[in-house]
């Protein structure tokens, strides 16, 4: 069956350091991946997409990976600020030519001050 | 641009009542879906539309009505509520159908079914 799976477990990390989320996805060849941050009580805000071609895309203190052949993308936020904690949500295009977007579960991110 | 956004706040109903969700952009934007999001759960799919006049059923359309008259609106409709509709809604919309398009999200409906 086809799946997109993040770590359901809270990510809890001192300010200052590297916040690592994980992205997993089974039987899907999607060409893009999108990464999404959820405050509480708000709705998913888009932070960065990359393309199957592309292995790392940058924008400021955010990096993602996209391994194609792990099915994988690696979501990384350096130097972590308590502003930083959220919920962060992957996202792909099944390419079905259905058009949908389909997301994980996401992953909460705590950062310690 | 005000975005996408969402009617009611927050709503309850009864079991077996009726009410429509509804959802505004002003983006222009071909492309508008709905989610629920539940605990554990992620976002799910209920219905999408590629433009006026088209919609069809995402993973869990049981239970929702969708229609899309015009551009700017994609309401949802519940026809009968039952508890297990209890969820936070989301409209979003997108400027095309490709994965390469950010989507952009209301703020969420809140809704209780007792």
């Amino acid at each position: 069956s086809q799946k997109i799976e993040q770590n359901s477990e809270a990510l809890n990390i001192q300010e200052g350091k590297t916040a690592t989320l994980t992205c997993n996805y089974t039987n899907y060849s999607p060409a893009y991946l999108q990464w999404y941050r959820q405050d509480p009580g708000r709705g998913p805000v888009f932070l960065l997409l990359i393309r199957e071609n592309e292995k790392e895309k940058r924008k400021e203190r955010l990096k993602v990976t996209f391994d194609t052949t792990l099915k994988q993308s690696l979501f990384h936020i350096t130097a972590s600020q308590p502003a930083d904690s959220a919920t962060y949500l992957c996202a792909l295009d099944p390419l079905d030519s259905s058009y949908k977007l389909i997301f994980g579960s996401g992953t909460r991110l705590l950062v310690r001050p | 641009n005000a975005g996408v956004t969402q009617t009611p706040k927050f709503q309850v109903l009864k079991t077996g009542q009726s009410m429509t969700l509804q959802c505004a952009q002003d983006m222009n934007h071909e492309y508008m879906s709905w989610y629920r999001q539940d605990p554990g759960m992620g976002l799910r799919l209920i219905h999408y539309s590629v433009g006026a006049g088209i919609t069809d059923q995402g993973e869990v359309p049981n239970g929702y009505n969708v229609s899309r008259s015009t551009t700017e609106d994609f309401p949802l409709r519940l026809l009968s509520a039952a508890p297990s509709q209890t969820s936070v809604y989301f409209c979003a919309s997108r400027e095309g159908q490709g994965g390469y398009n950010e989507q952009f999200f209301g703020p969420g409906t809140r809704l209780t079914v007792l």
